[in-house]
C-alpha cells in the first residue's frame, strides 16, 4: 500500500504565477482533504472533495481551488500566488468524510519568490 | 467553532524521562480527538486518536492520552522518552459528523542525551 503521495515534493514559483498540486489518496479511501501549514504552525483546513464535489471549505480565498478525478485523486490550485501562499501543503484521505482516521502525505513545500 | 490550543511551543527533555504534552480544546460536544506527530520535512504521522469510552487510549510508539471532559484537555504521554521521539506534536479535534481536523500550533520536542 502506498499511502497518500503528493507531487511534486518541492515548487519554487514567482509571485503572480498559478500552481497545481496533486495529490493521490490511499488505497480505498474516496474523500481528499488539503491543508495548508505555514512555518512554525499547525495545519489549516483549506477545503475537501468527497464524490468529485467540494463538500466543506475552510477560511480561505477564491484563489485556492480544487478538483477531484473519478480515481479519487485530488488536485489543488492556487492562482494569482502571493508571498503568504509560501507554505507546506498537505493531502490527507479518509473513507466517507469521516474523520475518524485520517492518512497525510509527505506534503508539498511551496514558496513563492 | 472549534479549537485546540497547545500551550508550550518547545519542550526539552532528557532521554529516558518522561513525557507530557498539554492540549486544551474548545468544543460544543464531545469532540474525536487526535494527537499527531510530525518529523521535519515530513508529514503527520498519526499517534492515537479518541472518539468515545475508556478516556485513556493507547497509541502507537508508547504513547497514550487521557480525555478529561471537566478540564477540556487530552494530554499526551509517554513514560520514557527516546532520542527518536524528536519531532513536532499537534493535537487536533474533529467533529464527529465533520469534515474537517482543526489543528493547534504545536509543540516541538526536544530531546537531550
Amino acid at each position: 500500500d502506498a499511502g497518500v503521495t503528493q507531487s511534486p515534493t518541492h515548487l519554487i514559483k514567482t509571485r503572480g504565477q498559478q500552481v497545481t498540486l496533486r495529490c493521490s489518496p490511499k488505497s480505498g479511501h474516496d474523500t481528499v482533504s488539503w491543508y495548508q501549514q505555514a512555518l512554525g504552525q499547525g495545519p489549516q483546513f483549506i477545503f475537501q472533495y468527497y464524490e468529485e464535489e467540494e463538500r466543506q471549505r475552510g477560511n480561505f480565498p477564491d484563489r485556492f481551488s480544487g478538483h477531484q478525478f473519478p480515481n479519487y485523486s485530488s488536485e489543488l490550485n492556487v492562482n494569482a500566488l502571493l508571498l503568504g501562499d509560501s507554505a507546506l501543503y498537505l493531502c490527507a484521505s479518509s473513507f466517507g468524510q469521516r474523520n475518524t482516521e485520517a492518512f497525510f502525505g509527505q506534503g508539498t513545500r511551496l514558496t513563492v519568490v | 467553532a472549534q479549537s485546540v490550543t497547545q500551550p508550550d511551543i518547545h519542550i526539552t527533555v532528557s532521554e529516558g524521562a518522561s513525557l507530557e504534552l498539554r492540549c486544551n480544546y474548545s468544543y460544543g460536544a464531545t469532540p474525536y480527538l487526535f494527537w499527531y506527530v510530525q518529523s521535519p520535512g515530513q508529514g503527520l504521522q498519526l499517534l492515537l486518536k479518541y472518539f468515545s469510552g475508556d478516556t485513556l487510549v493507547q497509541g502507537i510508539k508508547g504513547f497514550e492520552a487521557e480525555f478529561k471532559r471537566s478540564q477540556s484537555s487530552f494530554n499526551l504521554r509517554k513514560p520514557s522518552v527516546h532520542w527518536s521521539d524528536a519531532a513536532e506534536y499537534f493535537c487536533a479535534v474533529g467533529a464527529p459528523a465533520g469534515n474537517k481536523l482543526t489543528f493547534g500550533g504545536g509543540t516541538r520536542v526536544l530531546v537531550k542525551p
